[in-house]
């Protein structure tokens, strides 16, 4: 399949960890970027290829992925980080791109 | 500092154009395909199309729900990208975001609003 599945919502209380997962069967050939979106605002860049934050986004955000699943965490969450988070990848060819659903993460 | 700036939307009937424009600053403009994404309200983001460098052949690729009537282009002398949208429809109603597109997205425009409606 050509889509990437992410779950619709994820809730934990500040300072747990929050996994959001993205799944599709092109990720076993291509990298999966992650976005942070907050209400009324531009999504944001919050981790790049091999896992890489880019400058200005927190250490608690960290990457990973197992085959056709990439893995966003945000470890010590805090009310900061509540938003919609959506998972991004170039489609097989590279001709394409394609968006994940979004999770919406919820702070407790 | 990198910034992106679209602009050129409003309210627009069925089956009309209309053209969004992507003003770009802080870097080179050239060394960078452009990507288009859409958000529908309360939905999520939408791929919608992107160019390529001149380079290699500042060509575009779209998204099936607007391939044939979505355009993109560019103006490297400007350093503006556009997005021509044709025969629009009600479905074709969202915030349009232009992105420099590196495979991921690092920068992103504020948005503009595009509404299709009779």
């Amino acid at each position: 399949s050509f889509e990437l599945k992410q779950p619709p919502s994820v809730s934990v209380s500040p300072g747990q960890t929050a996994r959001i997962t993205c799944s599709g069967d092109v990720l076993s050939k291509q990298e999966a970027y992650w976005y942070q979106q907050k209400p009324g605002q531009a999504p944001v860049l919050v981790m790049d290829e091999d896992f890489k934050r880019p400058s200005g986004i927190p250490e608690r955000f960290s990457g990973s992925n197992s085959g056709t699943t990439f893995t966003l965490t945000i470890s010590g969450v805090q009310t900061e980080d509540e938003a919609d988070y959506y998972c991004q990848s170039p489609d097989i060819s590279g001709l394409s791109r394609l968006f994940g659903g979004g999770t919406k993460l919820t702070v407790l | 500092e990198v910034q992106l700036v679209e602009s050129g939307g409003g309210l627009v009937q069925p089956g009309r154009s209309l053209r969004l424009s992507c003003s770009t600053s802080g870097f080179t403009f050239g060394d960078f395909a452009i990507s288009w994404v859409r958000q529908a309200p309360g939905k999520g983001l939408e791929w919608v199309g992107y160019i390529r460098r001149e380079v290699y052949g500042g060509t575009g690729e779209y998204a099936a729900s607007v391939k044939g009537r979505f355009t993109v282009s560019r103006d490297d002398s400007k350093s503006i990208a556009y997005l021509q949208m044709n025969s629009l429809q009600t479905a074709d109603t969202a915030v349009y975001y232009c992105a420099r597109d590196t495979l991921a997205y690092d920068y992103w425009g504020q948005g503009t609003l595009v509404t299709v409606s009779s």
